[in-house]
């Protein structure tokens, strides 16, 4: 199967600081990526996706970097806030195709 | 916001049961699909369904597993002859089109004892 993976499943950061929060991918074909956050109890919650053709996208205090050359995705969140206490998962598509392969997660936890 | 639903939020049974699993995909989605996430593990795709058939599925997604699409509104998973190893939350999601965003359900906790 495909390998989608976490450096680290925990992270534990003040609020207020920025969140980084990392993936490595294995798969070179892979050409869309999303980060999805979960909180408890909840399903897998859309933050943001980019596609190959970009290495950088920028949402609401969110920013994914893609770096194709090591098979790596980040996900920056600024002025971390508790409610972003949540497993994030990244997962990969590859050629637009049905299914998305998922991580393991990162738990971060913000603390006040 | 538009948003998937799934009914019910939890559900227990018997090994050797069967079980459907409802969702309502967003309304202008064309592409659903089904994921599984054991306790502690990753998220897993079983299936993706497009046009009324199956357009992918896993090997999880074996004989036991069935879906349909009811209605206009309803997509279902059934479970027959559950399993231990079934007990799993269990999401359903849609996306307008094939490799683009999903957006998930807040899942089913099938219990299977």
């Amino acid at each position: 199967g495909e390998s989608v993976g976490l450096h680290l499943p925990t992270l534990s950061v003040q609020e207020g600081d920025n969140s980084i929060i990392n993936c490595a991918y294995s798969n070179s074909a892979s050409d869309y990526f999303i980060w999805y956050k979960q909180e408890s109890g909840k399903g897998p919650q859309f933050i943001i996706d980019i596609r190959s053709n970009m290495d950088k996208r920028q949402g609401q205090r969110v920013t994914v970097l893609l770096n194709k050359t090591v098979k790596h995705l980040s996900l920056q969140i600024a002025a971390t806030q508790p409610g972003d206490s949540a497993v994030y998962f990244c997962a990969e598509n590859i050629n637009t195709g049905n299914q998305f392969y998922f991580g393991t997660g990162t738990s971060l936890t913000v603390i006040p | 916001e538009p948003e998937v639903t799934q009914t019910p939020s939890h559900q227990v049974t018997q090994m050797g049961q069967e079980v459907i699993l409802r969702c309502v995909p967003i309304s202008n989605h064309l592409y659903f699909y089904w994921y599984r996430q054991i306790l502690g593990q990753k998220v897993e795709f079983l299936v993706s369904f497009y046009n009324n058939e199956i357009s992918e599925k896993s090997e999880i997604f074996d004989d036991q597993f069935s879906v349909e699409r009811p209605d206009g509104s309803n997509f279902t998973l059934k479970i027959r002859s559950t399993k231990l190893e079934d007990s799993a939350m269990y999401f359903c999601a849609s996306s307008e089109a094939g490799g683009v965003a999903q957006y998930f359900g807040p899942g089913t906790r099938l219990t299977v004892l």
